[in-house]
């Protein structure tokens, strides 16, 4: 069956990096987009980056362009998210998740991995 | 950007009862609307993609409607395990989500 499985969260002081990943298994990781979504404490979901199967074609929300990187590893089918200048306002649970049948669709999720910005 | 917006933004309702919850869109979006299940740490379930399509394995108890600017879910029979908060998510231009509604179970 379909499996991610995010890792790499923590606790960052601001103005900190850090690199998120997920690792994938039970789908051909190389056939599909990849997203990440966080939800803030007490928000709702926020939809944050998408990279293409190919890992070329890559999007971000406005919150994070410039700050935020996603890449993927096709030959170990493990999706990373590299964060930069975290501030507080990026304190969230960070979820992988699959492209859908509709693109923009997220039909698989991790269980999220949990990432505090504190002083 | 296109901006979502849900109501109400949370509900109780009994076991057995009918419950609809409206996403709009602030502009046309098609039918490029999804719909998501989120409990309290656990991963978002996919419901309903393109408006109206179940997902595999989702009861049928849940449908969608909608197109252009104006979407439905609709619980036909409220079930205990539906106790959940409910997001909509357009897929026209990236991914922006609604900001949920809450359902209890009274």
């Amino acid at each position: 069956q379909v499996q991610l499985v995010e890792s790499g969260g923590g606790e960052v002081q601001p103005g900190g990096s850090l690199r998120l990943s997920c690792g994938t298994s039970g789908f051909s990781f190389s056939r599909y987009g990849m997203h990440w979504v966080r939800q803030a404490p007490g928000k709702g979901l926020e939809w944050v980056a998408f990279v293409e199967s190919d890992g070329i074609k890559k999007k971000y929300a406005d919150s994070v362009k410039g700050r935020f990187t996603i890449s993927r590893d096709n030959s170990n089918s493990t999706l990373f998210l590299h964060m930069t200048s975290l501030t507080a306002d990026d304190t969230a649970v960070y979820y992988c998740a699959k492209d859908g049948i509709l693109l923009y669709s997220f039909d698989y999720w991790g269980q999220g991995t949990l990432v505090t910005v504190s002083a | 950007d296109i901006q979502m917006t849900q109501s109400p933004s949370s509900l109780s309702a009994s076991v057995g009862d009918r419950v609809t919850i409206t996403c709009r869109a602030s502009q046309n979006i098609y039918t490029y609307l999804n719909w998501y299940q989120h409990k309290p740490g656990k991963a978002p379930k996919l419901l309903i993609y393109a408006s109206s399509t179940l997902e595999s394995g989702v009861p049928s108890r849940f449908s969608g409607s909608g197109s252009w600017t104006e979407f439905t879910l609709t619980i036909s029979s409220l079930q205990p395990e539906d106790s959940a908060t409910y997001y909509c998510q357009q897929s026209y231009r990236l991914g922006t989500f609604g900001p949920g509604t809450k359902v209890d179970i009274k």
